[in-house]
């Protein structure tokens, strides 16, 4: 069975700049979560998608970040613009029932 | 809002030596899991542990859930230098979000 599927693996740009995140979920997965992930925390959720619903973002800033997950299987997040401190490893998974599966994460630099 | 406390927040031992890591709440969780991320990698899943007072054992990882599931704790016997990584304590909610402990990095020296 493949595993949740991320890219680009690392992506450096300089603030103010924009950049994007791709997810592809194990197949069948209805559940689609993006977490932020910063150096010595655990991840912190920004979205959860049920299919292509929205069922949580209650800490994406949304001013800057936008996710969508349209036909209910991949997903993009968003940023616009680019600050220091989302410099991090976006962190996406999936889930059929309770347990959640990982991509690798996309570590991002903004400098 | 719920926290979930992890101890210590790093670890550094010698190979052969036993350790416990800790994860601790106020707030009781329907179930909780306990994930080995290693640089670089997603976290990966190495057990959920459901009802109050539950053991698991993966090999020589020993996983306890607290009778009142509202604490956990992982024991590790005789730590071997595969051993070494972020674990991560994660608690769910009823809707199966999860409510994560900042984490123990553990480094075993061979």
């Amino acid at each position: 069975e493949a595993g949740v599927a991320q890219s680009p693996r690392y992506k450096i740009i300089e603030k103010r700049q924009s950049v994007a995140f791709w997810c592809n979920p194990i197949s069948g997965h209805a559940t689609l979560y993006w977490y932020q992930q910063i150096l010595g925390q655990g991840p912190k959720l920004l979205i959860q998608f049920q299919n292509n619903g929205v069922v949580d973002d209650s800490q994406l800033p949304k001013d800057r970040f936008s996710a969508e997950r349209l036909k209910g299987v991949d997903s993009t997040l968003k940023i616009q613009p680019a600050k220091l401190e989302d410099s991090a490893v976006y962190l996406c998974a999936s889930s059929f029932v309770r347990e959640q599966f990982f991509g690798p994460g996309t570590r991002l630099t903004v400098l | 809002t719920q926290l979930l406390e992890q101890s210590p927040q790093f670890l550094s031992i010698q190979e052969g030596e036993n350790l416990t890591v800790y994860c601790n709440s106020s707030s009781v969780f329907s179930s909780l899991q306990w994930y080995r991320q290693e640089p670089g990698e997603g976290p990966v899943l190495l057990v959920t542990v459901v009802t109050g007072g539950e053991v698991k054992k993966l090999k020589r990882l020993t996983f306890q859930f607290g009778d009142a599931r509202k604490d956990s704790s992982l024991h590790i016997t005789a730590a071997q230098p595969g051993d070494t990584g972020l674990y991560l304590c994660a608690g769910a909610r009823s809707n199966y979000q999860l409510i994560w402990g900042a984490g123990t990095k553990l480094i075993i020296k061979p």
